[in-house]
């Protein structure tokens, strides 16, 4: 079935560290790929997406390729804040008769001053 | 402030009551979701509503029961809970379609004891 895989945390960096949590997916149609962060305390949000092949999505310092040859979504950063840490979550939509969004296990990241 | 607002924040009931948890979105949305986020595992789709009609339903227990009066509104009626679907509970909307990535509400943490 359709799935997202990413690495376990917890992530604990120190600040100005460069960052890579790593995602990949099984799906059986074409999907989107996004990345959501949750803060503590609060529901997700988007941080960035990918809808096709070869698509960098970027947002706050952050970037994910899309790479289908090799089913992945990486997530990358070249400097960590401290404001950073959060919950990652990887995501996959794939649309058939609606929409339907899975999610990765999601990693913990800790960025220490 | 993602347009998807979630009522109440917190929640404690016991196993013999009956609550309503509430979702509202004026987005413009036509897709609704519920997810439930337990420590330690990953996010869980329960229940999704397309265009106001129920298309999926991963395996819930029958204590848990969706209504979507409207494509603004969404709610997950609860009676007869147990102590261990105490967690987060995750409301999102989207637009149908693969591209459109979901926006969240910030959640109501449901303690039963």
């Amino acid at each position: 079935g359709d799935s997202v895989t990413q690495m376990e945390g917890p992530v604990t960096l120190s600040e100005e560290a460069f960052l890579t949590i790593n995602c990949t997916y099984t799906a059986t149609g074409y999907p989107s790929l996004f990345w959501y962060v949750q803060y503590p305390g609060e529901g997700l949000q988007l941080l960035l997406k990918a809808t096709k092949a070869d698509d960098k999505g970027s947002n706050k310092g952050f970037e994910a390729t899309y790479r289908k040859e090799t089913t992945s979504f990486h997530l990358e950063k070249g400097s960590v804040q401290v404001s950073d840490s959060a919950v990652y979550f990887c995501a996959l939509s794939l649309y058939s008769s609606a929409s339907k969004i899975i999610f990765g296990s999601g990693t913990r990241l800790s960025i220490r001053p | 402030e993602t347009g998807v607002t979630q009522t109440p924040r917190h929640l404690v009931m016991g196993m013999t009551n009956k609550k309503s948890l509430k979702c509202e979105q004026h987005l413009g949305h036509n897709a609704m979701y519920w997810y439930k986020q337990s420590a330690k595992k990953p996010l869980e789709l329960m229940f999704v509503y397309s265009l106001e009609e129920r298309v999926e339903n991963n395996s819930v227990p029958s204590r848990f029961s969706p209504e979507c009066p409207n494509s603004s509104h969404l709610f997950l009626h609860l009676h007869t809970l147990q102590p261990e679907d105490s967690a987060l509970y995750l409301c999102a909307s989207s637009l149908r379609g693969r591209l459109k990535e979901a926006f969240f509400g910030q959640g109501t943490r449901l303690t039963v004891v």
